[in-house]
């Protein structure tokens, strides 16, 4: 059974740091994995979608890795500024079944 | 281009009521996948449609069952409400071809009281 989770649950960083959240499943055996945006009460953005072919995947200041063998996926966001607080969350397609992590809640401070 | 609309954007029902919820798929997607969202938790994988027959489901009971129109268009049914069906239902599109990129709508949410 598939199981993806993220640590931390929970993160504060002054604005203008860089940082990176971490993804993880159990089974390699998977199509993609997306990272999506989630503000409170809304729906999700996605961000990024790495191919399981695929070693990484960049749109401006994010930045995503793929490690397949390992099961492990990270986010790196540069230069974060309070816009970019919200919830994290990787998802993990496989035979059309997409399996979410917890999320990571993001906060930057001003 | 219109995106994911869902329908409607908040619901109050009644424990033991049946409820109806909407979903118009991005255009030129043709796969639809739904989604329940507890407060504090991801989104779990409810079922997803292709070519009008449900493809995939995850681990949720029969009281749920869903529909897919020859627009793409879907609905998802849930029968006999559980103070514990209150969360946010999303709905993503995509592609048919297995892989590809979700867009999610803005949700629905439900409470049962």
């Amino acid at each position: 059974k598939q199981e993806v989770t993220q640590i931390p649950a929970a993160l504060s960083v002054p604005e203008g740091e860089n940082l990176v959240l971490n993804c993880s499943f159990t089974d390699s055996a998977i199509y993609n994995l997306q990272w999506f945006r989630q503000d409170p009460g809304k729906g999700l953005t996605s961000l990024l979608l790495i191919q399981s072919s695929q070693r990484e995947q960049t749109s401006g200041r994010l930045n995503a890795s793929l490690d397949k063998s390992s099961g492990r996926s990270t986010l790196y966001i540069a230069a974060s500024q309070p816009g970019d607080s919200a919830t994290y969350l990787c998802a993990v397609n496989r035979d059309d079944k997409i399996i979410f992590g917890k999320g990571t809640r993001l906060h930057i401070l001003p | 281009d219109a995106g994911v609309t869902q329908s409607p954007t908040h619901l109050i029902k009644t424990r033991g009521q049946q409820v109806t919820l909407r979903c118009s798929p991005k255009s030129g997607h043709d796969t639809v996948s739904w989604y329940q969202q507890a407060l504090g938790q991801g989104p779990q994988f409810i079922f997803q449609y292709y070519e009008e027959e449900e493809r995939q489901r995850g681990n949720f009971p029969d009281r749920f069952s869903g529909h897919q129109f020859p627009n793409y268009s879907s609905e998802l049914n849930v029968n006999a409400l559980l103070l514990g069906d209150s969360a946010l239902y999303l709905c993503a599109s995509s592609l048919g071809q297995r892989g590809d990129e979700q867009y999610f709508g803005p949700g629905t949410r439900l409470t049962v009281t």
